[in-house]
């Protein structure tokens, strides 16, 4: 079984500019989140998708940051404009179910570098 | 709201020695408890899981757990470790019963396993 896909696995650009990421979950997982994880911290939730739909983006910065999920399959999450404290690595993961306590299975993650 | 300590930022601990890694959490509700594992420019593995009924989890490569809801924690231990194990492990909780299935991660430890 084919895991969580991620690209681009690194990434460097200057302050201001745009950035985007990719994820591919595994197939037939419903839900999908992306997570930031600034060196030294724990992954922390910036959304959650269940299909196509919205559960969870309390912790999006939404002047900044954007997510879909058009097809309720893949999902990109943008960044516009990038600031020096966005320096992270961005996880993809899914799950096969909303509730939990259902596993999430990472991506290898995004390691994005703001300058 | 949830969240977890991991005090140690960092265990040293020599090949073959025993291995405990303390994680304990706060939350107004019942939770789940989880670890996981980070290789270097990898994503995070599921370790093991607390759901409910027995308070001993026993995960993959030899790693057990035990959840202790008095003193409100969930220590990962191994009895013998490789230098394969040397990782960042993170511990995380998730609501029971919450309508999402959002993870909140302590800080990490990272177990670095010397000859």
């Amino acid at each position: 079984e084919a895991g969580v896909a991620q690209s681009p696995r690194y990434k460097i650009i200057e302050k201001r500019q745009s950035v985007a990421f990719w994820c591919n979950p595994i197939s037939g997982h419903a839900t999908l989140y992306w997570y930031q994880q600034i060196l030294g911290q724990g992954p922390k939730l910036l959304i959650q998708f269940q299909n196509n739909g919205v559960v969870d983006d309390s912790q999006l910065p939404k002047d900044r940051f954007s997510a879909e999920r058009l097809k309720g399959v893949d999902s990109t999450l943008k960044i516009q404009p990038a600031k020096l404290e966005d320096s992270a690595v961005y996880l993809c993961a899914s799950s096969l179910v909303q509730g939990p306590p259902d596993t999430q299975y990472f991506g290898p993650g995004t390691r994005l570098t703001v300058l | 709201a949830q969240s977890v300590t991991q005090l140690d930022s960092q265990v040293p601990v020599f090949e073959e020695a025993p291995v405990e890694l303390r994680c304990n959490y706060s939350s107004s509700v019942s939770v789940y408890l989880f670890w996981y594992v980070q290789y270097p420019n990898q994503g995070l593995q599921l370790l093991l899981k607390y759901l409910s009924g027995s308070t001993l989890v026993k995960g993959i490569n030899g790693f057990e757990a035990e959840f202790n809801k008095s003193q409100t924690s969930f220590h990962l231990r191994k009895p013998s470790v490789h230098i394969s194990d040397t990782a960042e492990y993170f511990c995380a909780v998730s609501a029971y019963g919450g309508a999402t299935n959002k993870l909140i991660f302590g800080t990490g430890t990272l177990l670095a396993v010397q000859p």
